[in-house]
C-alpha cells in the first residue's frame, strides 16, 4: 500500500493552456475524490466517482474542467484554457467502501500556478 | 447543506502550552466529524473522528476532541503542544447518508512558538 499518489507536484503553466493532472488512489478502493484548495481556505469539493462512474459534480467544476476515471483505478482531472484563477492546489482522495463510513485517504496534491 | 465554521484563522501558542481549536457546523441532518491536519506542501491526514457513541474522541499525536450536539461544535484540543504541531488543522463534515463528499473549514493555523 503506497497511499495515494498525485502526478505531478508541481505545475506552472500559462494562461489559456490546458493541463492535466493525475491521480492514483490506493489499489482496490473503489471511491475516489477530487477537491481544490486555494490559499487560505480549506479543501473544496469538485467531484466524485465510484468505480468509474462519476456520481457528483460541484458547481466549482466548470465545462472548463472534465474528470475520468475509465477503468475505476486511476483518474485524470484536465482543466482546459486554464485562467488565473484557476491557481490552486488540487487534492485525490481515494475511500473504499459502498455504504456507510469508510476514511478518505489523501494524495499529497498537484499545485498548479497559472501565470 | 452543510458548513463549518473554524472560529480562528490563527493561533499561536508556546510549546508545552495546551492549545484549542475552535470548530462549529451547521447541518438540518446528522454528520459524522473529523479533524485533519496539514503540513506544509502536504496532503491532509486525518487526526480523529467522531461517528456515534462517546463525545469525548482521541486521535493520533495526543490530540482530543468533543462533539457537543446542542452547541453543534467540535472543538480540538491538546494538553501540551510541540513544535511539530505547527501546522494547518481543518475541520469537516460529512452526512451520515448516501456518499457525500467532506465539507471542510477554512482553517486553522496552529504555530507553535519556542
Amino acid at each position: 500500500d503506497t497511499g495515494v499518489s498525485q502526478d505531478p507536484r508541481h505545475k506552472i503553466t500559462k494562461r489559456g493552456q490546458n493541463v492535466t493532472f493525475r491521480c492514483d488512489p490506493i489499489s482496490e478502493h473503489n471511491r475516489l475524490y477530487w477537491y481544490r484548495q486555494t490559499l487560505g481556505q480549506g479543501p473544496e469539493f469538485l467531484t466524485y466517482f465510484q468505480n468509474e462512474a462519476q456520481l457528483e459534480k460541484s458547481r466549482l467544476l466548470s465545462d472548463r474542467f472534465s474528470a475520468e476515471r475509465p477503468k475505476g483505478s486511476f483518474s485524470t482531472l484536465e482543466i482546459q484554457r486554464t485562467e488565473q484563477g484557476d491557481s490552486a492546489m488540487y487534492l485525490c482522495a481515494s475511500s473504499l467502501g459502498t455504504t456507510g463510513y469508510t476514511e478518505a485517504f489523501f494524495g499529497q496534491g498537484t499545485r498548479l500556478t497559472v501565470v | 447543506a452543510q458548513s463549518v465554521t473554524q472560529l480562528d484563522s490563527q493561533v499561536p501558542v508556546f510549546e508545552e502550552a495546551p492549545v484549542e481549536l475552535r470548530c462549529n457546523y451547521s447541518s438540518s441532518v446528522s454528520v459524522y466529524l473529523f479533524w485533519y491536519v496539514q503540513y506544509p506542501n502536504q496532503g491532509l491526514q486525518l487526526l480523529l473522528k467522531y461517528l456515534s457513541g462517546s463525545t469525548l474522541v482521541k486521535g493520533i499525536n495526543g490530540f482530543e476532541a468533543e462533539f457537543n450536539k446542542s452547541q453543534t461544535s467540535f472543538h480540538l484540543r491538546k494538553p501540551s503542544v510541540h513544535i511539530s504541531d505547527t501546522a494547518e488543522y481543518f475541520c469537516a463534515v460529512r452526512r451520515l447518508s448516501g456518499n457525500t463528499p467532506l465539507v471542510f473549514g477554512k482553517g486553522t493555523r496552529l504555530s507553535v512558538i519556542a
